[in-house]
């Protein structure tokens, strides 16, 4: 039973240029959440979302990022313009539901880097 | 809001010895839960253990046991018999369970070192 996969592992971007990051769920995972680690800090809330629909994007920056969950393929977290405060580890959880039934699984991250 | 709390930036344990690392956390909701994540520097989150708010008894998984305090709002995670393997960051988290909302809030971490 593979994990939270994401791709890619690390990504190099330059200043300007846009940035999609990938996660692929557990199997039989609805529920996909997004967060982002800044250097030396612990990890923070961008996006939960399920197939189609985003349910709560209280953490995601007002412009420059938007996230999806398609009712096929991945989950894709997309970052436009990317500038160096973008420099970040950015994990992927999936879970099988809420509540009680809601343990994350989190994803092995995807380590951007803006230049 | 919720909050989480680790005041212990780093922390330093000698190897076979037992260390406590400190959680406190805030939140107005009665049922919550709390975890403990693992993260090599190899950058992975790796969840170690899990204690909700109604369980009566402390949560405990092989070598980690979580020191559960309700009316402090304690969470520590004690790691018994360190190994240097355990060298790493540990991050405790909350989660809320009774909204919509399954977002987990972390605190800033503790970086554990074992010596040998």
């Amino acid at each position: 039973n593979a994990g939270v996969m994401q791709n890619p592992r690390h990504l190099v971007r330059r200043r300007g240029q846009e940035a999609r990051l990938r996660c692929s769920p557990m199997k039989g995972h609805s529920h996909v959440y997004w967060y982002r680690q800044l250097p030396e800090e612990g990890l923070k809330f961008m996006v939960y979302l399920q197939k189609e629909n985003i349910i709560d994007e209280s953490g995601m920056p007002k412009e420059r990022f938007s996230a999806e969950f398609p009712k096929e393929g991945p989950s894709i977290l997309r970052i436009q313009q990317v500038v160096r405060g973008d420099s970040a580890a950015y994990f992927c959880a999936s879970s099988p539901g809420q509540g009680e039934n809601g343990e994350q699984y989190f994803g092995p991250g995807t380590r951007l880097t803006v230049t | 809001a919720q909050k989480i709390t680790q005041t212990q930036p780093g922390m330093f344990v000698q190897e076979k010895e037992a260390v406590t690392l400190d959680c406190t956390y805030d939140t107005s909701d009665p049922s919550y839960g709390l975890f403990w994540y693992k993260q090599p520097s190899s950058g992975e989150m790796i969840f170690l253990i899990y204690q909700g708010s109604y369980d009566q008894q402390n949560a405990t998984e092989g070598r980690y046991s979580l020191n559960f305090q309700k009316a402090r709002k304690s969470a520590n995670l004690v790691i018994s018999a360190s190994q240097l393997g355990d060298s790493a960051m540990y991050f405790c988290a909350m989660r809320v369970l009774n909204t919509g909302f399954q977002k987990l809030v972390f605190g800033t971490g503790t970086r554990l070192l074992v010596s040998p």
